[in-house]
């Protein structure tokens, strides 16, 4: 699988934007950009994908590299409830139910009132 | 009850006992999956089952046995563990369907401590 780097963690304060890298330089021309989160004492959860356009949905925005090697998720106002890891992951085009999500360590991030 | 649940929700054993985590989707996916989330590791891909076929064993020790007796269950059966086996264990699940690529639903895990 394609490797990504992320920092190990952010701070960020209440009610302002939030803008999470991520680095996949041996990106594949089929690898899907995946972003998950954990929160804590909890599962991790699905955010958003994107393949090579930027993506929007109701919890965040992804903003993809024209070469797509690296990525941004993007929340457009931090509450404390986004504390949370964040996990930047990359799938195959065929990696369907057959292949699992291969989690590195995520980003920390710390939201401040 | 929606989407993955799993019980307990907190569980201590013995090196000796024998105990099942169980796990349940209510998505009417037809892939499931069992991590395992150690302090300070990354989580880390134990089981994956296909409509009810095991498709993935990610080298597990033969003490931690699984069973898909549907595509809405998923059990993993506990026996003679180690104290390093503390850690929690998180099910999930997900549709497959052609080559797309589906998002997993995870649910809250189960807290595991070995004595």
């Amino acid at each position: 699988d394609a490797k990504t780097t992320q920092p190990n963690s952010m701070e960020s304060n209440e009610e302002e934007p939030v803008h999470l890298p991520c680095n996949h330089s041996t990106i594949s021309g089929t690898d899907y950009i995946h972003w998950y989160r954990q929160l804590p004492s909890q599962g991790p959860e699905y955010v958003i994908h994107g393949l090579t356009s930027n993506v929007n949905n109701r919890m965040a925005s992804l903003a993809i590299a024209e070469d797509r090697k690296s990525s941004t998720l993007i929340l457009h106002r931090a509450t404390l409830r986004d504390a949370a890891v964040y996990y930047c992951i990359l799938r195959g085009l065929m990696d369907t139910g057959r292949r699992a999500l291969t989690f590195g360590s995520g980003t920390r991030l710390q939201v401040q009132p | 009850e929606t989407g993955v649940t799993q019980t307990p929700r907190h569980l201590v054993m013995g090196m000796t006992n024998k105990k099942s985590l169980k796990c349940e989707q209510h998505l009417g996916h037809n892939a499931m999956y069992w991590y395992k989330q150690s302090a300070k590791k990354p989580l880390e891909l134990m089981f994956v089952y296909n409509f009810k076929e095991q498709t993935e064993n990610n080298s597990v020790p033969s003490r931690f046995s699984p069973e898909c007796p549907n595509s809405s269950h998923l059990f993993l059966h506990l026996h003679t563990l180690q104290p390093e086996d503390s850690a929690l264990y998180l099910c999930a699940s997900s549709q497959v369907s052609g080559g797309s690529s589906y998002e997993q639903y995870f649910g809250p895990g189960t807290r595991l401590t070995v004595t």
